[in-house]
């Protein structure tokens, strides 16, 4: 099967834009989870779908969105971009329903924001 | 904020050595994961312990769980050039089965 994927992998914008990361899922696992990973705060859970819903959330600002699509793909949104967003943006799958599986990570989007 | 903290922070060792990682973290777990990260790119999984175990094992990779300390470590033996990277374990607890991870334990071999 093939990997998590993520595009882009690299990105650079500016303050005050907004930014559309994607992420395709290993065929058949329905969660996506996102990430957002700094040297300052480290690995930090933003958010979770299943099933086009979102299951779990984090704690980061609404400027912070997803989604997910019913082939299972996932998007997440960053508006109004700030200096502070610019970090390594990880997506992971799973096939998990109610209980715990492992989670498959993507290489990530590296986000630069200047 | 995170769940679990490794420690050390860095670790430099000679291949052939064995390198030992150690997890504490604070509230009772479902379960503790370990995961492996190369420079700047996604994470691996390596291993899952459960609460009600106490020791696991794949290849090189040895796992220990104790929940009354509510510490975990992470044993490599016989380490190469190749295992250069970040490892992070993760927890898991009450009833979420959402993984909190912990800063990393940066570990370095050398040739």
């Amino acid at each position: 099967k093939a990997g998590v994927t993520q595009t882009p992998r690299y990105l650079i914008k500016t303050r005050g834009q907004q930014v559309t990361l994607s992420c395709s899922p290993i065929s058949g696992h329905r969660s996506v989870s996102w990430y957002q990973q700094t040297p300052g705060q480290g690995l930090q859970f933003l958010f979770e779908y299943f099933s086009e819903t979102q299951r779990n959330k984090g704690n980061f600002p609404g400027r912070f969105s997803g989604r997910q699509f019913s082939n299972s793909r996932s998007e997440m949104n960053v508006s109004t971009l700030e200096l502070g967003d610019s970090a390594l943006y990880l997506c992971a799958s799973s096939p998990a329903t109610t209980s715990y599986n492992e989670q498959f990570f993507g290489p990530g989007t590296r986000l630069t924001v200047l | 904020s995170q769940q679990g903290e490794e420690d050390p922070q860095a670790l430099s060792i000679q291949e052939g050595e064995n390198a030992t990682m150690n997890c504490s973290y604070k509230t009772s777990i479902n379960n503790l994961q370990w995961y492996r990260q190369n420079s700047g790119r996604g994470l691996v999984h390596l291993i899952l312990i459960r609460s009600n175990e106490r020791e696991k094992h794949s290849g090189r990779l040895r796992v220990t769980l104790d929940t009354s300390k509510k510490s975990s470590s992470l044993l490599i033996t016989a380490s190469r050039a190749a295992d250069t990277a970040s490892y992070f374990c993760a927890t898991a607890s009450g009833g979420s089965y959402i993984p909190t991870f912990g800063r990393g334990t940066s570990l370095i071999v050398h040739p």
